[in-house]
């Protein structure tokens, strides 16, 4: 089993909608959790972290559930901007893992 | 907010030739950077980890002869790419570990570089 999975994309949606991504860990002792996005030929920038709690910044919601170990972000009235690679990403012990990433595009 | 800075962001060299890859933190000090690879549509990989003033830690089949690590200060970290081949053609990404005051822990990457080997 892999250490960070994600929903294998691409996601094609179009302007407006909603698009959720899922992303499960292997590792139980995890210990902090995070969305980036990266776009085509770029280095990855930190969308979100993701709190216990969850979260929500604008458009943008974060939820952590630790008893089945997987972190989701839901994406609402999504704009062409929005189209990119997100990465899931879980930290334990000070090492940082990342998933495969989850293509994203949004179309007119 | 935190500035990790890369150089260069491309470079083309020769078979058998080596070239190095700098990473800084510009605004912070980091005592530990990584150093991932990616190809091609396919997921960031961790090289190794750069813990400054002592000796790099390498992942489970990256090559420490072929690429070597240096973290000589809190604010740089350099790859260098010994006698590189075509296949080691691919994206290199640098990053640095923050630590904000308000706790946790996170980490801001390079802006990357494109290695191409002819």
């Amino acid at each position: 089993r892999k250490e960070v999975e994600q929903d294998p994309g691409p996601f094609n949606v179009p302007e407006g909608a909603t698009v959720a991504f899922n992303c499960t860990y292997s590792n139980s002792a995890s210990q902090s959790f995070f969305w980036y996005r990266q776009d085509c030929r770029k280095e990855p920038k930190l969308l979100m972290s993701v709190y216990s709690s969850g979260n929500e910044d604008g458009r943008f919601t974060a939820q952590l559930n630790r008893a089945s170990q997987y972190i989701s972000l839901l994406i609402r009235d999504s704009k062409l901007s929005d189209s990119a690679t997100y990465l899931c990403v879980v930290n334990w012990s000070g090492d940082m893992r990342f998933g495969a990433g989850t293509r994203l595009t949004v179309k007119p | 907010g935190a500035v990790v800075s890369q150089h260069p962001s491309r470079v083309i060299c020769k078979s058998g030739t080596s070239v190095k890859i700098e990473c800084r933190s510009l605004d912070f000090q980091a005592t530990t950077m990584f150093w991932y690879r990616q190809f091609p549509k396919q997921s960031l990989m961790l090289m190794a980890t750069s813990n400054e003033g002592s000796k790099a830690t390498y992942e489970q089949g990256v090559e420490k002869d072929k690429f070597l690590i240096n973290h000589a200060s809190l604010t740089l970290s350099t790859l260098t790419v010994t006698s590189a081949h075509p296949e080691d053609s691919s994206f290199y990404i640098c990053s640095a570990r923050v630590y904000p005051l308000a706790g946790g822990n996170t980490i801001y990457f390079g802006e990357g570089s494109w290695l191409t080997v002819v």
